[in-house]
């Protein structure tokens, strides 16, 4: 059982389109992180968020953590091609840092 | 942001044979190194976190004795994967950080194909 789990596994949307991911926990994170990772290379840090209710915004994307800090979302508007890559959700555990299983994006123009 | 810097970028080694992979924190001390497997579209496994001048916390079903782990300055951890299988060809990750609760910045990952 992953400590996070992240939902969907895979997307396919259309340009224009807006989406949202998941990632939900039955523990109490200090803060959860969002990451973008294209192939062969490693994460790249979209944001974090540590307030619970916390809501944060990067140009279209929209992050959250949810009040009880056990789930945050990223929501995409008006997704583009440029968007396509693997999200990952990550919270610190313990001196740990753990990422759910993924979400692969494509968006096809 | 800060530099993590991970060499090689990728290596292609005989099965039998061992591989060293190096991580560097270029601009900070990184009292902290994690060291990541992943798949070919699956999210980051960690194998192991290493404190630098400690040993490392191997975790569950990470063969230490396979994947050795030395982090023995506050900017390179190193891990090598001895005696090197193909079920061992994956893309490796190394993360660094100053302390706890600080933003972990990552390496460009390597990418080992065993033969």
């Amino acid at each position: 059982t992953q400590l996070l789990e992240q939902s969907p596994q895979f997307l396919s949307i259309q340009e224009g389109e807006n989406l949202t991911v998941y990632c939900n926990s039955s523990s109490v994170f200090s803060s959860l992180q969002w990451y973008r990772q294209e192939p062969g290379e490693g994460p790249v840090l979209l944001v974090t968020v540590v307030t619970g209710g916390e809501v944060k915004k990067l140009k279209r994307l929209t992050f959250q953590f949810g009040d009880a800090r056990k789930d945050s979302s990223l929501h995409i508007t008006a997704a583009q091609p440029g968007d396509t890559g693997l999200y990952l959700c990550a919270g610190e555990y313990g001196n740990k840092l753990v990422f759910g299983a993924g979400t692969i994006l494509r968006v096809k123009s | 942001g800060a530099v993590v810097s991970q060499h090689p970028s990728w290596v292609i080694c005989k099965s039998g044979t061992s591989v060293k992979i190096e991580c560097r924190s270029l601009d900070f001390q990184a009292t902290t190194m994690f060291w990541y497997r992943q798949f070919p579209k699956q999210s980051l496994m960690l194998m192991a976190t290493s404190n630098e001048g400690s040993k490392a916390t191997y975790e569950q079903g990470v063969e230490k004795d396979k994947f050795l782990i030395n982090h023995a300055s506050l900017t390179l951890s190193t891990l090598t994967v001895t005696s090197a299988h193909p079920e061992d060809s994956s893309f490796y990750i190394c993360s660094a950080r100053a302390s706890m609760n600080t933003e972990a910045f990552f390496g460009q990952g390597t990418r080992l194909t065993v033969v």
